[in-house]
Order: C-alpha cells, then structure tokens, then sequence
C-alpha cells in the first residue's frame, strides 16, 4: 500500500517562500496526489491537484502564490510570498481503489 | 457555490451508537463520490469511509469496518455515517468531504466539521 511522508514542519519569514515535500513509497512514483490546508480551527481546504509531470490544477480561489511541481517520487508544494494566514497544516493525499491515504502534514510557521 | 453542513456530533458513552448527517448544496449530489473523514485531537487526517453516487458502492477504513455504516440520501442531497460499538479511539472532527468524481479520487470540498466525543 503507498504511503505518504511528510516533514513534521517548516518556517519561513513573511513574504519569503517555502517548500514542502511529500513523498511517496516506492514503485508509486507515478501517483497524482492532492494538496489541502488546514488552517487553524477551521476544517480542510483543497488546494490543488498534482501530477508525476508536474502538471496541476488549484482550486476555486487559491491564490497563484500557491504552486506545485514533481520530480520523481517527491511532490512540492511552494507557498511564495508568505503570508500570515498562510500558517497552518499542509496535508498531501493519493487514493488506490476503495482507499485513501494522508500524509501526516507538515507544520508552517509564518516567522 | 458548494456548502457541506456536518451534524449530529455529541458525547456518547463507550459501546454507544450515533448518527452523523451532512447536508449539501451547490452541486448535483447524486453524480459525485462522499466521504467522512475523521481528526483526532491533536492528530492528522484519517479516511473513515467512501460511497459512490450512482451505484451505492461503499469502502471503509479497517478500523471501522464492521461499526460504521455510510449511507446516502440523492433526494435529500444528504450523507449519513451511522456509528455503532463506538470506542474511546473514536473521538475526533469528522468531516464530509466531497470527491472530485464518482469514484476513488481526490477530495474538493470539505465540511467544517462535527465533533464526536467517546466517553464515560
């Protein structure tokens, strides 16, 4: 079964940019996965849809600072020019046939 | 715009049953995929189960099957989770969640949340 691995945190100062990585289990390396926010208190957002080519679509509203690219194994997800509501929980997810799987999150704190 | 409304949270005891429902608008209910997702405190986000719109199949997690039931509604545009045999382990946020097809894919909207609480 895939599974996703997440670093447990990341910081970054205000209007820097940040990188987080999500990581996916051997022979999985051609899974799409989802990125989704959570911020504090509030329930999940979905961000955007990631490809093994890079290719990704955002969700209503996402603001275009929020990007997406791939190389191999690994998804990123680049937050640009921080903002203080972006501090919050970053969840990657894929799916197989009848399962889904979370990543545990990573952590962002605005500096 | 897509609304997804969770209720039916509570405090119930150990060995307890309770129903959740989550209301939707803003999309034609029956064409996509739902699902509950559920967040312990403190926790990340664990997938609790999934039904198809158009033919009713389900999925649950292991550490549900057998307790929990989802089911829906397409003339009420209305997801239920019935929980039975419920146990300290749980308590969470359980969220709807709405997928981005009628099959296993990725998650478009999400709920705000209702709160289960396990506990004598």
């Amino acid at each position: 079964q895939v599974v996703l691995t997440q670093s447990p945190s990341a910081s970054a100062s205000l209007g820097a940019s940040v990188k987080l990585t999500c990581t996916l289990s051997g022979g999985h390396s051609s899974y799409s996965i989802a990125w989704h926010q959570q911020q504090p208190e509030k329930g999940p957002r979905f961000l955007m849809i990631l490809n093994s080519d890079g290719s990704h679509n955002k969700g209503d509203g996402i603001p275009d600072r929020f990007s997406g690219s791939s190389s191999g194994a690994e998804r990123y997800l680049t937050i640009s020019s921080l903002q203080s509501e972006d501090e919050a929980d970053y969840y990657c997810q894929t799916w197989g046939t009848g399962i889904q799987v979370f990543g545990a999150g990573t952590k962002v704190t605005v500096l | 715009e897509v609304q997804l409304l969770e209720s039916g949270g509570g405090l119930v005891q150990p060995g307890g049953s309770l129903r959740l429902s989550c209301a939707a608008s803003g999309f034609t209910f029956s064409s996509y995929a739902m699902a509950w997702v559920r967040q312990a405190p403190g926790k990340g986000l664990e997938w609790v189960s999934i039904t198809y719109g158009a033919d009713g199949t389900t999925y649950y997690a292991g550490s549900v099957e057998g307790r929990f039931t989802i089911s829906r509604d397409n003339s009420k545009n209305t997801l239920y989770l019935q929980m039975n045999s419920l146990r300290a382990e749980d308590t969470a946020v359980y969220y709807c969640a709405k997928l981005a097809y009628d099959t296993t894919t990725y998650f478009d909207f999400w709920g705000q949340g209702t709160l289960v609480t396990v506990s004598s």
